[in-house]
């Protein structure tokens, strides 16, 4: 069965700080693998995904994240924040019949 | 606007109720999702169907069912209600099946028990 741990509940950055957020999944197949981000009393946006290819996927919003299959892991990256990054962000793995499985989300606060 | 609508945005009922909540998809897409995200379990998935039949489940309760029509709406039933249950319903939607699609999700509809 496919899970994903995102090991921080919250994060807090200055503004103009790089950030990186930490996703490690379990999946027995090649994954298929997604970043979404929740802004306060919305729906999940895709932020950007992974299925095959080039390891290191660029996204919305200058957002990017890097694929390791060795270290499970699909760490998102930005080098600069801005407040309204300020969010919630979910990590996600899907398999071939789309069914697609949610970390519980590291909330990221900014501060000015 | 992700295309995919759900109605209603807001509801608040007894415990012991029965609710039902509405998803339109995205235009053409087969595929629906529900998830329940509440506080202390994060974002679950409950079910997923594909062009009106069951494709696969996920933590639902017994006292939750869902079903996809033929015009490709999808409806989540929700009965005997429990203070638990308030928590914030979404639905999704994706083209068809296979090669991780994305998956693009409406607005939720808050659900509160009281």
């Amino acid at each position: 069965a496919q899970s994903v741990t995102q090991p921080d509940i919250h994060i807090t950055v200055s503004e103009g700080a790089s950030l990186e957020l930490r996703c490690n999944y379990s999946y027995g197949a090649t994954p298929y693998l997604f970043w979404y981000v929740q802004s306060p009393g919305q729906g999940l946006q895709l932020l950007l995904k992974y299925f095959s290819g080039d390891t290191l996927v660029q996204g919305i919003k200058g957002f990017e994240a890097e694929f390791k299959r060795s270290q499970s892991s699909f760490n998102l990256r930005k080098p600069s924040v801005h407040w309204s990054d300020a969010a919630e962000y979910f990590c996600a793995v899907g398999n071939r019949d789309d069914k697609i499985i949610f970390g519980k989300g590291t909330r990221l606060h900014i501060l000015p | 606007d992700s295309g995919v609508t759900q109605t209603p945005k807001h509801l608040i009922t007894a415990t012991g109720q029965r609710v039902t909540l509405r998803c339109s998809p995205r235009s053409g897409d087969l595929s629906v999702y529900w998830y329940q995200q509440s506080l202390d379990q994060g974002l679950q998935f409950l079910i997923q169907y594909y062009n009106g039949e069951e494709r696969a489940k996920g933590n639902i309760l017994e006292r939750f069912s869902a079903q996809q029509f033929p015009d490709l709406h999808s409806e989540l039933n929700l009965s005997s209600l429990e203070l638990g249950d308030s928590a914030l319903y979404f639905c999704a939607s994706s083209p068809v099946l296979g090669s991780g699609n994305t998956i693009y999700f409406g607005e939720g509809s808050w659900l509160t028990v009281v």
